[in-house]
């Protein structure tokens, strides 16, 4: 299996700072990277997918990048409806697998 | 509007067979474009990827939870399903189904989620 690691586990930031969550995969996955936003007791939502291309309805300001082994997500003016856990999820190969997620919380 | 919805019994017994099914609206499940999967997501926890199935029946299972899985296709009722046998309290979880894209594999449509508690 692809073990999928994400940093920081958590973060706590202020609105209208610019955050960095990180995603590390223990094999190369090309660009079969995606990720989700998941509000308190809420459905995860996709935000990117294939490392970097933004869903129809998410906002400018959230950014993926990375390819190979590292990615990252990057909101680059917090909004207090950005407050969630983020995961990263490999779509390169089967069993699909989940960083363990970064919590993002209000400063 | 594709969108799914879970169901199934929200408590289940030590040992016996967890049963859910997903039914789908705004999508036919027998596309060529797409899986549909189960994840679920213990309390506080993580979110942990079960299984997916296509239209040709194929599925690929978790092979922490292979053993005890099947997701089956119930194209008439546009519908898929999820057994899972011999639980124990660590199944305890929201277990949601999703549409998987194929290429590049995203989870793009989620159901709500159901609760299910094995006690």
């Amino acid at each position: 299996d692809i073990q999928m690691t994400q940093s920081p586990s958590s973060l706590s930031a202020s609105v209208g700072d610019r955050v960095t969550i990180t995603c590390r995969a223990s094999q190369s996955i090309s660009s079969y990277l995606n990720w989700y936003q998941q509000r308190s007791g809420k459905v995860p939502r996709l935000l990117i997918s294939g490392a970097s291309s933004l869903q129809s309805g998410v906002p400018s300001r959230f950014t993926g990048s990375g390819s190979e082994t590292d990615f990252t997500l990057t909101i680059s003016s917090l909004q207090p409806e950005d407050f969630a856990t983020y995961y990263c999820q490999q779509s390169y190969s089967t069993p699909r697998t989940f960083g363990q997620g970064t919590k993002v919380e209000i400063k | 509007q594709v969108q799914l919805q879970e169901s199934g019994p929200g408590l289940v017994k030590p040992s016996q067979t967890l049963s859910l099914t997903c039914t789908v609206s705004g999508a036919s499940i027998s596309s060529d474009s797409y899986f549909w999967s189960w994840i679920r997501q213990p309390a506080g926890k993580g979110l942990e990827w079960i299984g997916r199935i296509y239209n040709s029946g194929i599925s690929n299972y978790n092979p922490s939870l292979k053993s005890r899985v099947t997701i089956s296709l119930h194209t008439s009722k546009n519908q898929f399903s999820l057994k899972l046998n011999s639980v124990t309290a660590a199944d305890t979880a929201v277990y949601f189904c999703a549409r998987d894209d194929w290429d590049p594999g995203a989870l793009d449509i989620w159901g709500q989620g159901t609760m299910v508690t094995v006690s």
